[in-house]
């Protein structure tokens, strides 16, 4: 069963505009969760992450937000640029290892 | 410095093959991981090494898959009698502590093809 589920195959954004990646969970243990990106030919990059006692968290361009009662959490891009346009990830984790939506293909266009 | 190498980048294999990849971490890294990513999904857990111990091998799919961490530094993923639905990117990770918690940084991964 898939624990962590991206459900937007691709998004396409135009550059400058936001962007918004989604992931849904089913798991009630998770307290941890992670976004990463990944470019063609290499592995995924940590990008941010949220604690499940937080219902936000920002890094310049990058936030997440984190909806516990709707186990729900998505991914900010403010403003989108070119290198943006890569795969994203969301990961959660209640302990050691990290548990992988399928992935989010977003591409920035011009 | 120099992040997560893995070895080869490509292999390309018979079915029933034994093969192996190989992974160095992070220098000074304690914590180890292997993923499988399959074509369209994300990167699957398979196991986990705190040391030289597997604290974690629960996502191994069966007793064809085998990882060893002798030195508590690079690790090797066995496969024997590889089936054509081994096919998949096989990712490491390694983080300087364990736990999910602490950032795993990826190497480039190794793609593996059964022929």
């Amino acid at each position: 069963d898939q624990q962590v589920k991206q459900n937007s195959p691709s998004l396409s954004v135009q550059e400058g505009r936001i962007s918004i990646l989604n992931c849904d969970y089913t798991n009630s243990m998770f307290d941890y969760f992670l976004w990463y990106k990944k470019y063609p030919a290499e592995g995924p990059t940590f990008l941010i992450s949220i604690s499940s006692i937080k219902d936000k968290n920002e890094d310049g361009r990058f936030t997440v937000f984190l909806n516990k009662s709707a186990k729900h959490l998505s991914l900010h891009i403010v403003p989108s640029q070119p290198g943006d346009s890569a795969v994203y990830f969301c990961a959660a984790t209640p302990a050691q290892k990290l548990v992988f939506g399928q992935g989010t293909r977003l591409t920035i266009n011009p | 410095g120099a992040g997560v190498s893995q070895t080869p980048s490509n292999k390309v294999t018979e079915k029933g093959k034994y093969v192996e990849l190989r992974c160095d971490p992070i220098s000074g890294h304690t914590a180890l991981y292997w993923y499988r990513q399959s074509l369209g999904q994300g990167p699957e857990f398979l196991i986990y090494f705190q040391g030289t111990g597997a604290a974690d091998d629960s996502g191994l799919p069966n007793d064809r898959f085998f990882a060893v961490r002798p030195e508590g530094s690079v690790s090797t993923l066995k496969i024997q009698r590889t089936e054509r639905g081994d096919s998949a990117v096989y990712l490491c990770a390694s983080s300087r502590v364990g736990g999910g918690h602490n950032e795993q940084f990826f190497g480039p991964g190794t793609r593996l093809t059964v022929l």
